[in-house]
């Protein structure tokens, strides 16, 4: 079955823009959650959402948004780019919502702020 | 911050066992062990997990002691592909997920 799918995979931006970043889940999966990945802090936590809704949010700041839609495909939005958004963001999905089932993670998308 | 201690890197032998151990001194007897590892320029691949008891599938054993306080990963016989990043993660049972915490992980190389 398809993985997760991730759109664009590579991205240039230049420093004020703004970005939107897709993620379609693995068919069936109802809860997409979005991870930021650079050199320097690792793999931190955006946000979840489960039924268009938005269940966790990590300590990011409100420049950094999603949404999901009732097909359970999911986007994010970063406002005003700053050259230390500059970091891979992976999306991740599962079937359901008890922490009992693996995520599944997409290839992630390589966004450069210029 | 992540609940997990690992070593930082670790070296195999290709075709032998590796294992990689994994300290959570203060797990709650609501959480389960999870293995997630990351090859170079991919996302995180969710490999195993378990509660008090043994696991094991196609990929790799999940060893948890007794006490619950360490686990250790095995992957049977290693191969050059096997090569990546690997996080220990402890997660609560609990209704509604709960977001994966990665500490650093352990870097394994699988040597020919």
């Amino acid at each position: 079955k398809a993985g997760v799918t991730q759109t664009p995979r590579y991205l240039i931006k230049t420093r004020g823009q703004q970005v939107t970043l897709s993620c379609s889940p693995i068919s069936g999966h109802r809860s997409v959650s979005w991870y930021q990945q650079t050199p320097g802090q690792g793999l931190q936590f955006l946000f979840e959402y489960f039924s268009e809704t938005q269940r966790n949010k990590g300590n990011f700041p409100g420049r950094f948004s999603g949404r999901q839609f009732s097909n359970s495909r999911s986007e994010m939005n970063v406002s005003t780019l700053e050259l230390g958004d500059s970091a891979l963001y992976l999306c991740a999905s599962t079937w359901g919502t008890d922490n009992l089932y693996g995520y599944t993670f997409g290839s992630g998308t390589r966004l450069t702020v210029v | 911050d992540a609940k997990t201690t690992q070593p930082p890197s670790m070296d195999c032998a290709e075709g032998r066992a590796a294992n990689l151990p994994c300290n959570h001194s203060t797990i709650s007897g609501n959480e389960y062990v999870y293995w997630y590892r990351q090859i170079h320029s991919q996302g995180p691949q969710y490999i195993i997990h378990g509660l008090k008891n043994n696991e094991t599938n196609e990929m790799a054993s999940l060893i948890i002691t007794e006490d619950r306080k360490s686990s250790t990963l095995i992957l049977p016989h290693a191969t050059l592909r096997d090569t990546a990043v690997y996080y220990c993660i402890v997660r609560v049972i609990r209704s509604g997920n709960t977001p994966l915490v990665f500490g650093k992980g352990t870097r394994l190389s699988v040597i020919a």
